[in-house]
């Protein structure tokens, strides 16, 4: 069974602070998504990274997929109100089986 | 050009009874993946469907069934309802031809069993 971690679990932080939230797994996965999710709503795509090493930049969020493609990070910049959030890693296997981590609950005080 | 819609939003039930869950896949996309999530935690794989067939199966008992249309929607099905099925269920649809599990949600059914 393939499992992710992520940490922290929950984050509370003033307007204008950077953060790093980390997804960890000991398996390796051909791809992995990054999701934020607000309350009542579905998960929403912000970045896959298929490379070992991949780093990705979306504004103020950086995106990075470890070498050996075990984990990754997910690193804002400036944090602002609206990134208040659940964010969620998830991991692809082979035929697009797809294993989510644990939730990191971000909030974002202004 | 539609995202991924699912119906009902609510849904109200009681143990023992069934329910019909659906969900229209975004236009272009052919493989549809169905999720559970608790409150609090993140989603749990119960099964997709690609080309009208059951393709992945996660850790779900037999009560969760589902089918997909030759027009790709896709129904879930939940039967003998218990009281751990509440929760929020998550359709999401992707191309079957990626491995790169990309996959765009719809905003999901919330269940609640009394």
């Amino acid at each position: 069974t393939q499992l992710l971690e992520q940490s922290p679990q929950f984050l509370s932080i003033q307007e204008g602070e950077n953060l790093t939230v980390y997804c960890n797994s000991s398996s390796v996965f051909s791809s992995l998504q990054w999701y934020r999710q607000e309350p009542g709503e579905g998960p929403v795509l912000l970045v896959t990274v298929v490379t070992g090493g991949e780093v990705k930049k979306l504004k103020r969020l950086t995106f990075q997929f470890g070498d050996a493609r075990k984990d990754s990070s997910l690193h804002i910049t400036a944090a602002q109100p609206g990134d208040t959030g659940l964010y969620l890693c998830a991991g692809s296997g082979g035929y697009q089986k797809v294993t989510f981590g644990t939730g990191t609950k971000l909030q974002v005080i202004p | 050009d539609a995202g991924v819609t699912q119906s009902p939003t609510h849904l109200i039930k009681t143990r023992g009874q069934q329910v019909t869950l659906r969900c229209s896949p975004k236009s272009g996309h052919d493989t549809v993946s169905w999720y559970q999530q608790a409150l609090g935690q993140g989603p749990q794989f119960i099964f997709q469907y690609y080309e009208e067939e059951e393709r992945q199966r996660g850790n779900f008992p037999d009560r969760f069934s589902g089918h997909q249309f030759p027009n790709y929607s896709s129904e879930l099905n939940v039967n003998a309802l218990l009281l751990g099925d509440s929760a929020l269920y998550l359709c999401a649809s992707s191309t079957g031809t990626s491995d790169r599990g990309t996959q765009y949600f719809g905003p999901g059914t919330r269940l609640t069993v009394l």
